[in-house]
């Protein structure tokens, strides 16, 4: 198995506060991505990066930024979380962008009351 | 119109059926990925396919490009395939950008 871990697995925070969600990886894949599953909206893209320091935004980004310093992890933070932002979280690793296999983390499952 | 359909949204069969998931899309491609995403959460890359066929013990999934179809099998289906099966497109223009259908509810019922 990929070594790919999020953290934390499970959240619960109010509406206002900051949050942030670590992903982890030990397979020194380039490519790192955050999505959010949400019954009837399958897996959507927020953010990816393609490097240390390089990043892009996906489909639904509002509301969500990412920092990528070094190879082995990514961080998405919700700047003042809202109850629309409660969702499940993954983050996926890729070696390539569009050639590479796919390894998923774990998920983290957010609630904002 | 999504740009990645799948069919059906659900599906149950008895144990040892065999059974196909459809998915179709509306772009170039550079690669289709299929994943099953387990009760509890967990998603797993089953293939990645840019052309042809691809086995993996009772799992077999095909990619036809002109058609813009792909499909994957299970043979002698067991309860333990039951799970959410996700078709995703990289698309030609779309960078590193995956595209997901909304996934295939399998139960297999013993």
């Amino acid at each position: 198995d990929a070594g790919i871990t999020q953290s934390p697995r499970h959240k619960v925070t109010e509406t206002g506060t900051p949050v942030t969600l670590r992903c982890h990886q030990t397979e020194n894949h380039r490519y790192m991505y955050w999505y959010r599953q949400d019954p009837g909206h399958g897996l959507r893209l927020i953010h990816y990066s393609y490097g240390v320091k390089d990043t892009d935004k996906g489909e639904v980004s509002d509301g969500y930024s990412v920092s990528r310093s070094k190879t082995e992890d990514f961080l998405l933070t919700l700047e003042s979380a809202t109850s629309s932002q409660t969702s499940v979280y993954f983050c996926a690793i890729s070696r390539d962008s569009s050639t590479g296999e796919l390894f998923f983390g774990e998920g983290s499952r957010l609630t904002v009351l | 119109k999504n740009e990645v359909e799948q069919s059906p949204q659900n599906l149950t069969a008895q144990e040892g059926e065999f059974i196909t998931i459809n998915c179709s899309y509306s772009v170039g491609i550079s690669a289709l990925h299929w994943l099953q995403q387990h009760p509890g959460g967990g998603i797993v890359s089953l293939f990645m396919l840019s052309s042809g066929k691809k086995k993996h013990g009772r799992l077999i999934a095909t990619i036809n490009i002109q058609e813009k179809h792909s499909s994957l099998h299970i043979t002698a289906s067991h309860p333990r395939d039951s799970a959410v099966y996700i078709c995703a497109v990289f698309g030609e223009t779309s960078g590193s950008r995956l595209t997901f259908g909304e996934g295939t509810q399998l139960t297999v019922n013993p």
